[in-house]
């Protein structure tokens, strides 16, 4: 049982370029969610899903797409990254509304 | 939407003392506040949580409490500890549609041998 797997758990893009970050849970968990930390900042809501073939925008969607085409994955992309998306990102699902998050062990992501 | 303040943003305790994180929230709504501990380089854990329809809940060392009226939560650490050393996080959602955490600004606590 690993819980929640992200990958990679680094990565250097350039400006410009574009990647996909994969989280994947083994747990049957609806809930999904993408947050991104940064210092002093907490951890801000990107997008989510509430199941399979649905996604909403959370608190700071902008340049992030995201995509569950089967319930144990979510992926988050990014089409053109950004100096200002350097950050650490983390991947979250819960069971149900009524139960905290189990957390990935997150991606550095660091735009050059 | 919902907003989380979370105090203080650093706090250091000789072990063996008590340490208090407190927390407001904005949306009198929100029914859900857990809290959650992250170590250096590591995920966040959650490590205690409580729900509106109680005013405290302990477990071993840690005890949260929350205040309805006043919306205010805060968390309770006794007999701290080195292992204790961590940034803690609060939170707060609605338990029902999607359950989107709303977290606090992080509290880096620092236990003194």
């Amino acid at each position: 049982n690993a819980g929640v797997t992200q990958t990679p758990k680094f990565r250097v893009l350039k400006t410009g370029q574009s990647m996909t970050l994969l989280c994947a849970q083994d747990m049957n968990h609806e809930y999904m969610y993408w947050y991104r930390q940064d210092p002093g900042m907490g951890l801000r809501l990107i997008h989510y899903s509430v199941g399979e073939g649905t996604t909403a925008k959370g608190e700071v969607p902008d340049g992030y797409n995201v995509s569950r085409l089967k319930k144990q994955n979510f992926l988050l992309g990014l089409e053109s990254a950004a100096p200002s998306q350097t950050s650490v990102y983390f991947c979250a699902s819960s069971f149900d509304t009524a139960y905290g998050y189990t957390f990935g062990s997150g991606t550095r992501l660091t735009v050059v | 939407g919902e907003n989380v303040e979370q105090h203080p943003s650093t706090l250091s305790v000789q072990e063996g003392d008590s340490a208090v994180i407190k927390c407001t929230y904005s949306d009198s709504a929100s029914n859900y506040f857990p809290w959650y501990k992250q170590e250096l380089g590591k995920r966040p854990q959650l490590i205690i949580d409580i729900r509106s329809n109680v005013g405290e809940k302990k477990d071993q060392r840690i005890a949260v409490t929350l205040n309805k009226t006043a919306k205010h939560f805060s968390l309770h650490i006794t007999e701290t500890q080195p292992e204790d050393s961590a940034v803690y996080f609060c939170a707060a959602s609605l338990i029902q549609g999607a359950q989107k955490l709303v977290f606090g600004q992080g509290t880096r606590l620092t236990i003194n041998p």
